[in-house]
């Protein structure tokens, strides 16, 4: 049963510190987004990926947010510093190119 | 610019009670509409792919429909375990991107 994994599924940081999250994408999938969901704005997209290569990264604020993938089987997400603001909850997803996306677990950032 | 807007916001039925739930976008190019849910604590769950107006697809309890303008999921004889937030999304014909709905979070009542 292929899915996708993301760790941790919890972090809880103070405010200036580096966080690191990791997506491990389905098997085969050649395409990978990171999102951010919260209450007030939904799911939003912060970057994406097809085959390793970054195709658009307008949803993140530049200053703070990097989003990579070293390998076709992880992609990592790194906010330095954090703030409070960036506190919510982080879903990677991959998908074949042109076909539907598949959801990890999330990872649910709290930034005291 | 484009968008998808999701109605209602939530929507409270008691087991049994057929309903729609609402999915309006504008998008340049449609190359998809998708529905998922979304249950609390968990990543969405991939429903339906939508191609093109008159098109309907169902799953269970489940049936979502397409037409030029909107997107509609009926649920009919709905059971407590359907309560979920369905989130609808449309993909532009130039890119993989999605573009999501804020979901309507539905409860149904035993």
């Amino acid at each position: 049963d292929a899915r996708v994994t993301q760790t941790p599924r919890h972090k809880v940081t103070e405010m200036g510190q580096e966080v690191t999250m990791r997506c491990q994408p389905i098997l085969g999938h050649n395409t990978v987004f990171w999102y951010r969901q919260t209450m007030m704005q939904g799911l939003e997209l912060l970057a994406y990926f097809r085959n390793r290569a970054p195709l658009d990264d307008s949803g993140m604020p530049k200053d703070r947010f990097s989003a990579e993938m070293p390998d076709a089987t992880l992609a990592t997400l790194k906010i330095q510093p954090s703030e409070p603001r960036d506190s919510a909850v982080y879903f990677c997803a991959s998908a074949r190119s042109g076909h539907e996306q598949y959801f990890g677990p999330g990872t649910r950032l709290t930034v005291t | 610019e484009d968008q998808v807007t999701q109605s209602p916001e939530a929507l409270r039925l008691q087991e049994g009670e057929s309903s729609s739930l609402n999915c309006s976008y504008t998008v340049s190019g449609l190359r998809g509409l998708f529905w998922y849910r979304q249950d609390p604590g968990k990543g969405p769950e991939f429903l339906f792919t939508l191609y093109s107006a008159g098109e309907e697809k169902e799953k269970e309890r489940l049936k979502a429909t397409l037409t030029k303008k909107e997107s509609f999921l009926h649920i009919t004889a709905p059971k407590p375990e359907d309560s979920a937030t369905y989130l609808c999304a449309v993909r532009r014909n130039r890119d993989d991107k999605i573009i999501f709905g804020k979901g309507t979070r539905l409860h149904i009542l035993p």
